[in-house]
């Protein structure tokens, strides 16, 4: 069973538009995280959901906006895709002082 | 704020042999853990190893070890006997106490065959 998954995989999409990126664990994990990892694998956190409020919310544009429908979820919106977005964007979960379980990562590709 | 610095952007190594990746993180809190992440190109991310700060013992996982010294702020990642699947990017990371996770910039390891 998967422990952290993210959907889609990849994602090709052209300047302008609007892209969802799914997360869910199934772990009992109560925070989770939203990651970028741009060209050159540089790993930043974007945001941070504790039992479904938002925690850490790092300088993102606020064309990205997370929503958690419960804590085993946090979905990424973001609008007016541009192309500095293109990077893999991790989710991950943790309990406590745990170590975090990332996600497989979604490719965005924006062109 | 803190931060977490790798030194060493690549580095290779000859199968079988013991590489050391350096890190060193800059911090005010006493209470915080470490870790060492590794992205194969099939870019997961996977835990290698995690150390608590306030347990001064050195933490190991089979053929992985770190060296932990706290004053110096410096925690180093050990991997002996390099084998090919050893080869990836390996991560620093700082876990600070409001669960903020920062990652250093990554050393890309190849072993070389």
């Amino acid at each position: 069973d998967t422990a952290v998954s993210q959907t889609p995989k990849y994602l090709v999409t052209q300047m302008g538009n609007d892209k969802s990126i799914k997360c869910e664990q199934n772990l009992g994990h109560d925070t989770m995280y939203w990651y970028k990892q741009d060209s050159k694998k540089f790993l930043k956190i974007m945001f941070s959901y504790n039992n479904k409020e938002l925690i850490i919310n790092e300088t993102v544009p606020n064309r990205f906006s997370p929503k958690s429908p419960d804590k085993a979820h946090l979905n990424l919106h973001i609008n007016s895709l541009e192309l500095g977005d293109s990077a893999v964007y991790f989710c991950a979960s943790t309990l406590g002082g745990n170590e975090q379980f990332f996600g497989p990562g979604t490719r965005l590709t924006v062109l | 704020a803190q931060t977490v610095t790798q030194s060493q952007p690549e580095m290779s190594v000859q199968e079988a042999e013991t590489v050391t990746l350096s890190c060193t993180y800059d911090t005010s809190e006493s209470d915080y853990y470490l870790f060492w992440y590794k992205q194969p190109p099939s870019r997961q991310m996977i835990l290698v190893i995690r150390q608590e700060a306030y347990k001064q013992q050195n933490a190991t996982e089979n053929r992985f070890s770190v060296n932990f010294q706290k004053a110096a702020k410096s925690f180093s990642l050990k991997i002996s006997d390099s084998q090919l699947g050893d080869a990836a990017m390996y991560f620093c990371a700082y876990r600070s106490k409001d669960d903020k996770i920062i990652f250093g910039k990554g050393t890309r390891l190849h072993i070389l065959p």
